[in-house]
């Protein structure tokens, strides 16, 4: 089946620093990909999103970009700021136009000391 | 626009019980899903609706319910709580069949 798999956390970094979060998927056909963000206390935010191979998504300052070559699609920014503190989920959306089912990685905590 | 709301917030139960929690998506959003969070399992599939029917169903036992309403509004129904049904439940909807999923705020559900 499908699935995603994300780099562990907890994810330390200070202000300012590089980020990136490694994901890949096992998907058959060709799924959406997206990044979602959640802060304390609340419910999921679309952070990106790629629907098709080699396509970047972009937001805030965050960017990833759809490798089918080898099925990742890692996150990144240039300089985190301490609000970017949160846990970041990748996910998968059903390929195949087979419905409205995304599948999610386990999530990536992200901790930015100022 | 508005969001995608959900109601209750909060919610606490007894085990035994039985709970309804209510979502209305986005204006003009035809499909509602339902994701249950928990620290152990993370980020789970529990069904999807589309016009009032129900198109995907994840892995979970028929102690979980859903249905929509013809005005798109959905609620999802937990009956014979058990302690392990602690958790967030999550609703997203999106415009129509491989569109973005828009998520809600969610509803914690403590069963003691």
């Amino acid at each position: 089946g499908d699935s995603v798999t994300q780099m562990e956390g907890p994810v330390t970094l200070s202000e300012e620093a590089c980020l990136t979060i490694n994901c890949t998927y096992t998907a058959t056909g060709y799924p959406s990909l997206f990044w979602y963000v959640q802060y304390p206390g609340e419910g999921l935010q679309l952070l990106l999103k790629a629907t098709k191979a080699d396509d970047k998504g972009s937001n805030k300052g965050f960017e990833a970009t759809y490798r089918k070559e080898t099925t990742s699609f890692h996150l990144e920014k240039g300089s985190v700021q301490v609000s970017d503190s949160a846990v970041y989920f990748c996910a998968l959306g059903s390929p195949n136009n087979a419905g409205n089912m995304l599948t999610f990685g386990g999530g990536t905590r992200l901790m930015v000391k100022p | 626009k508005a969001g995608v709301t959900q109601t209750p917030r909060y919610l606490i139960k007894t085990r035994g019980q039985q709970v309804t929690l209510s979502c209305s998506p986005i204006s003009g959003h035809r499909s509602v899903s339902w994701y249950q969070q928990t620290p152990g399992q993370g980020l789970q599939f529990l069904f999807e609706y589309f016009s009032e029917t129900q198109r995907n169903k994840g892995n979970f036992p028929g102690r979980f319910s859903g249905r929509q309403f013809s005005n798109s509004r959905s609620e999802m129904n937990v009956s014979t709580l058990e302690l392990g049904d602690s958790a967030l439940y999550l609703c997203a909807s999106s415009a129509g069949m491989g569109e973005t999923q828009y998520f809600g705020p969610g509803t914690r559900l403590l069963v003691l």
